[in-house]
């Protein structure tokens, strides 16, 4: 079966600089989330997208932006990167009407 | 505000022994409930869930879950520990969907490491 699929996988980038995040759902799911999980910490929600539309926001900071494309990927943009910025970022993908939403296998951001 | 607790930071327990990994959540009503395990460094697999009807559900691998409205909590169990179960295990919530304006994020606990002894 298809999956959740992010890329890059592993992303390093040096500070202020940006990056971008791809994430591409599982065929027919309309809905994206994104989560940052920081090490040694539980993944904490950033934003999310319904049928190309920003449906809900969580603690996503403001040099952050996100979209859902027209064919349902979804890209994290992150601008002025910090060191607290290294994490793992984790894309999940749900059907409308469905309750579960199916993770990406994440990919993971380094800042030096 | 929806929130996850799960008291136990670290568990170490030895092979073969039973587990229990405890969870309890805020929310205003039943919500969607999920048990996550993440080996170092990969991403999230989902072990069970529970939507609604049989409080006790069972998942992959041998773990099973029960759901106490009481109270407000879903703990995880395994009768037989393995080595290979040594991760890290993270109990999340979710608002239900059929309620206006839940869009289905979770909100995760602390996460609970477990150790297995040989």
């Amino acid at each position: 079966a298809a999956g959740v699929i992010q890329s890059p996988r592993h992303l390093i980038k040096e500070k202020r600089e940006t990056a971008t995040l791809k994430c591409y759902p599982i065929p027919r799911h309309d809905t994206v989330y994104w989560y940052q999980q920081g090490p040694g910490q539980d993944p904490q929600f950033l934003i999310s997208f319904y049928e190309k539309m920003q449906s809900d926001k969580g603690s996503i900071p403001d040099r952050f932006s996100a979209q859902q494309f027209s064919d349902y990927h979804s890209e994290l943009n992150m601008s002025s990167l910090e060191l607290g910025d290294s994490a793992l970022y984790f894309c999940a993908s749900r059907r409308d009407r469905d309750n579960e939403q199916f993770f990406g296998p994440g990919t993971r951001l380094t800042v030096l | 505000a929806q929130s996850v607790t799960q008291p136990d930071i670290h568990i170490t327990v030895s092979e073969g022994a039973s587990l229990e990994l405890r969870c309890n959540y805020s929310y205003g009503a039943t919500p969607y409930l999920f048990w996550y395990v993440q080996s170092p460094g990969q991403g999230l697999q989902l072990l069970l869930k529970y939507f609604s009807g049989d409080t006790l559900v069972q998942g992959i691998k041998g773990f099973e879950a029960e759901f106490k409205r009481s109270q407000s909590s879903f703990n995880l169990r395994k009768p037989s520990v393995h080595w290979s179960d040594a991760a890290e295990y993270f109990c999340a919530v979710g608002a239900r969907l059929e309620v206006a304006g839940n869009t289905g994020k979770l909100i995760f606990g602390q996460g609970t490491t477990l150790q297995v002894k040989p």
